[in-house]
């Protein structure tokens, strides 16, 4: 089975600039959530989807938001661009609710902003 | 809210040392922990997991117990190698779902 793909892997934007990250889950997995890791705050919680619903999400501004697919795949979308937006994005996916403590993660997005 | 504070890296031993990692959490109720591993140039992949107290979690030669009473998950491994060398990230899920994960500790195991 193929793991979490992100794409893309590297991605450069200037401040102001709005910015959206895919991820494709392992395939017969339904929930897919992201993360923010950087190295002052380590890895926070952005937010969870399943079946194409937001079921949590962490405490982030308005200008993170994500949405899901019918296929499971998720994006996830980051508007006007601060500096301190640069970090790896990370995604994980879970075969299911009941288990979603297990995560698969994919390798992530390192985004700089300029 | 819920949190996890784990040792702070880097922790740098010798091959063959007994390791111990030290987590501890706040949470109501009864959360979910686990423990992730980061090996250079790979992405977060689950090491174990302990769903209830008491519970112990093992893979690979490492462990953690669920103690309750002292809301703690310390890893430990009797006989480190140098392909041990990674990042361990602690993380709990409480009742709300959120996973919430500790900073990371950096291990380095040297020859």
């Amino acid at each position: 089975k193929a793991g979490v793909t992100q794409t893309p892997r590297y991605l450069i934007k200037t401040r102001g600039q709005q910015v959206t990250l895919s991820c494709s889950p392992i395939s017969g997995h339904r929930s897919v959530s992201w993360y923010q890791q950087t190295p002052g705050q380590g890895l926070q919680f952005l937010f969870e989807y399943f079946s194409e619903t937001q079921r949590n999400k962490g405490n982030f501004p308005g200008r993170f938001s994500g949405r899901q697919f019918s296929n499971s795949r998720s994006e996830m979308n980051v508007s006007t661009l601060e500096l301190g937006d640069s970090a790896l994005y990370l995604c994980a996916s879970s075969p299911a609710l009941q288990d979603s403590g297990t995560q698969y993660f994919g390798p992530g997005t390192r985004l700089l902003v300029l | 809210g819920n949190s996890v504070t784990q040792m702070e890296g880097p922790v740098t031993l010798s091959e063959e040392a007994f390791l111990t990692i030290n987590c501890t959490y706040t949470a109501t109720g009864y959360p979910s922990l686990f423990w992730y591993v980061q090996y250079p140039g790979e992405g977060l992949q689950l090491l174990l997991k302990a769903t209830k107290a008491d519970d112990k979690g093992s893979n690979k030669g490492f462990e953690a117990t669920y103690r309750k009473e002292t809301t703690s998950f310390h890893l430990e491994k009797g006989s480190v190698q140098v392909s041990d060398s990674a990042v361990y990230f602690c993380a709990l899920r409480g009742r709300d779902d959120k996973i919430i994960f500790g900073k990371g500790t950096r291990l380095h195991i040297l020859p």
